[in-house]
Parts: structure tokens; sequence; C-alpha cells
């Protein structure tokens, strides 16, 4: 069985500041990793994915995530925040021999204060 | 990219009528669809894998009875809440996969269903 872990609810950040968004996940196979975000009322948008090659993956409106699979993490990061950053991020795991489903973690909610 | 639309945005229903969400993947054919629910500050839960053709697999705990999938085309698959009752009032989300390899998910924009 595959799962995903957002061990914060909520990360605070100053503008301007770095952030980073944690996650941990668990496979069986090869895992394929997925970011998201989601505002009020509204869809999950695709932020970036790792399938494979570099550990280091850069995604859309400046964030990145570092795949360590030694820690099985997948933490997302941004090197200065924006208040317009502030809303609830997904960490999704997709275990690459078990079909197309998605596993979320439970979500952090991400508030970058001016 | 690729684009996935919901409809209706948001429903204000009645309780005992049934209710029907599509879900259209625009500018790509989607073997596969999915149908989330989530409540307020939670995450999704996954409700039911449809793929076209061929009857939706249902995770554990979904009445199959009651959320009804169809998915009739490879860009179209419904979800109908029969008999809504005020605890199914949630957020629906679909998404959708081309079912080529490597291939994100694409998601809907959500349906706010609420049941008084």
């Amino acid at each position: 069985a595959q799962s995903v872990a957002q061990p914060e609810d909520q990360v605070n950040v100053a503008e301007g500041n770095p952030l980073t968004v944690k996650c941990t996940y668990s496979v069986s196979g090869n895992p394929y990793l997925f970011w998201y975000v989601q505002y009020p009322n509204r869809g999950l948008q695709f932020l970036l994915k790792y399938i494979t090659g570099d550990n280091l993956v850069k995604g859309s409106y400046g964030f990145e995530a570092e795949f360590n699979k030694s820690q099985t993490s997948f933490h997302l990061k941004k090197p200065s925040a924006l208040v317009s950053d502030s809303a609830l991020y997904f960490c999704a795991v997709r275990d690459n021999n078990a079909g197309n489903m998605l596993t979320f973690g439970g979500g952090t909610r991400l508030m970058v204060k001016p | 990219g690729a684009v996935v639309s919901q409809h209706p945005s948001w429903v204000i229903c009645k309780s005992g009528t049934s209710v029907k969400i599509e879900c259209r993947s625009l500018d790509f054919q989607a073997t596969t669809m999915f149908w989330y629910r989530q409540f307020p500050k939670q995450s999704l839960m996954l409700m039911a894998t449809s793929n076209e053709g061929s009857k939706a697999t249902y995770e554990q705990g979904v009445e199959k009875d009651k959320f009804l999938i169809n998915h009739a085309s490879l860009t179209l698959s419904t979800l109908t809440v029969t008999s809504a009752h005020p605890e199914d009032s949630s957020f629906y989300i679909c998404s959708a996969n081309s079912g080529r390899v490597y291939n994100e998910q694409f998601f809907g924009p959500g349906t706010r269903l609420t049941v008084l």
C-alpha cells in the first residue's frame, strides 16, 4: 500500500523568506511524486512532478522540490515566498507498480504574511 | 496543457433529489477518470476510478448505488448523486489522464454540492 504524510497542517512564513512544505511517502515500488496547489473553492493545479532523473525538480511559479530516496521525502520549496502563494498544498504519490491511482497527503495550508 | 472541466461548478438541491455532475477532458482523450470528494479543510478522498466503456471501480466504503458513475466516452464521465441527503454536501473533484506513461492527472475545478 502507498501512503503520503504531510506532517504540518499549516506553515507560516513572511513574504520574501524561503518556504518549505514537507512531504514523506511510502511505496512498495518506485514512486512517482507530485505536488498540487489548491485555492479556495477551486480544483487542484499541478505544480511539479518527479518521475526519474535529477532529484531536484523545478515547477510552476518558482517552486521546486527535492526527491530524497534515502529519507523517502519530497519537500516543496521556494526561495522567496509571495503573499499570493498562500493556499493549500497537496503532495501525492503514485506507485509505478500500482496503476494510475494517486494517494494524497492531508494537505498543508501555507500562509504568507506581508 | 490538458484541460478538464466540470459542470456545474456549484449546485444546491433539495434532499431526496438526484444531481448529475459532468467531467470533461477538453483537449485530450481520457482513458481513466477519477472522482474525489473533499470535505472542508481535508484532503481528497478517492471515491472511484472509471475507465471508458467499463464499470467503475469503487473504493471501500463508497456506495455504488448512491454514487453512480458513467464513463460513456473518452472525454466524458458523469457522477450522479442519487437521493441526495445533507451529509452528501461536499466538494466533488474529478481528474483525468490520458493513459500515457508518466502522465500526471489533470484536475477539474470541482463542484460544490449543497443539499438542503
